[in-house]
């Protein structure tokens, strides 16, 4: 079955630290696959997405996330975190060969950043 | 971007009350989404809508119901709310693979 796995569900950082979520699939092709982040409260706004092409996106914010092929997994990073960031963050996958126009989620990763 | 809009933003209402959750965007957007977030928790897609006149049921069950009568308007109904129902309820539109979310509702069932 197709599914999306966020390993960690919560992550603390300090601000000013580095910071990779990671994010992996499972699917007998590439899907497209997407970022977002939701802010307590509120909706889920796009962070970066992939559809083919570089491996590298990068996204808002500052943010930036890696396709690994070999390793089915997209992990988002920050070289240098905000407190600002301190929110929930959600990969999706759209299995576009499946032509349902349909996202899995993951289970999201919350981050906490200390000042 | 998309600009999709929902209301209420923030609903407490009683049991068995009847309720509709608003949710329109301007970009002309031809899929609209509906899904269920309990507080901390995953997103599941309880309706989904690729046009005019074209409804379809999530991979979550709900006793909602939905309609699209026009292109840019895609409300919720619940029948008759319960305590259950307690969440938050998000919107999103797209027009390809990319989908875009409204602010949420969050509804509270006393």
């Amino acid at each position: 079955a197709q599914s999306v796995t966020q390993p960690d569900i919560h992550i603390t950082v300090s601000e000013g630290a580095s910071l990779e979520l990671r994010c992996n699939y499972s699917y007998g092709a590439t899907p497209y696959l997407f970022w977002y982040v939701q802010s307590p409260g509120q909706g889920l706004q796009l962070l970066l997405k992939y559809f083919s092409g570089d491996t590298l996106v990068q996204g808002i914010k500052g943010f930036e996330a890696e396709f690994k092929r070999s390793q089915s997994s997209f992990n988002l990073r920050k070289p240098s975190v905000h407190w600002s960031d301190a929110a929930e963050y959600f990969c999706a996958v759209e299995p576009y060969t499946s032509g349902t126009y349909k996202y899995i989620f993951g289970t999201g990763t919350r981050l906490k950043v200390l000042a | 971007e998309a600009d999709i809009y929902q209301t209420p933003r923030y609903l407490v209402i009683g049991t068995g009350k009847k309720i509709t959750l608003e949710c329109s965007q301007t970009m002309g957007h031809d899929k609209m989404y509906w899904y269920q977030q309990d507080p901390g928790m995953e997103l599941h897609l309880i309706h989904y809508s690729y046009g005019v006149n074209s409804t379809e049921k999530g991979d979550l069950s709900s006793e909602s119901t939905v309609s699209r009568i026009r292109t840019e308007h895609f409300p919720l109904t619940l029948e008759s709310a319960r305590p259950s129902h307690t969440s938050q309820y998000l919107c999103a539109s797209s027009s390809s693979y990319e989908q875009y979310f409204g602010p949420g509702t969050r509804l509270t069932v006393t």
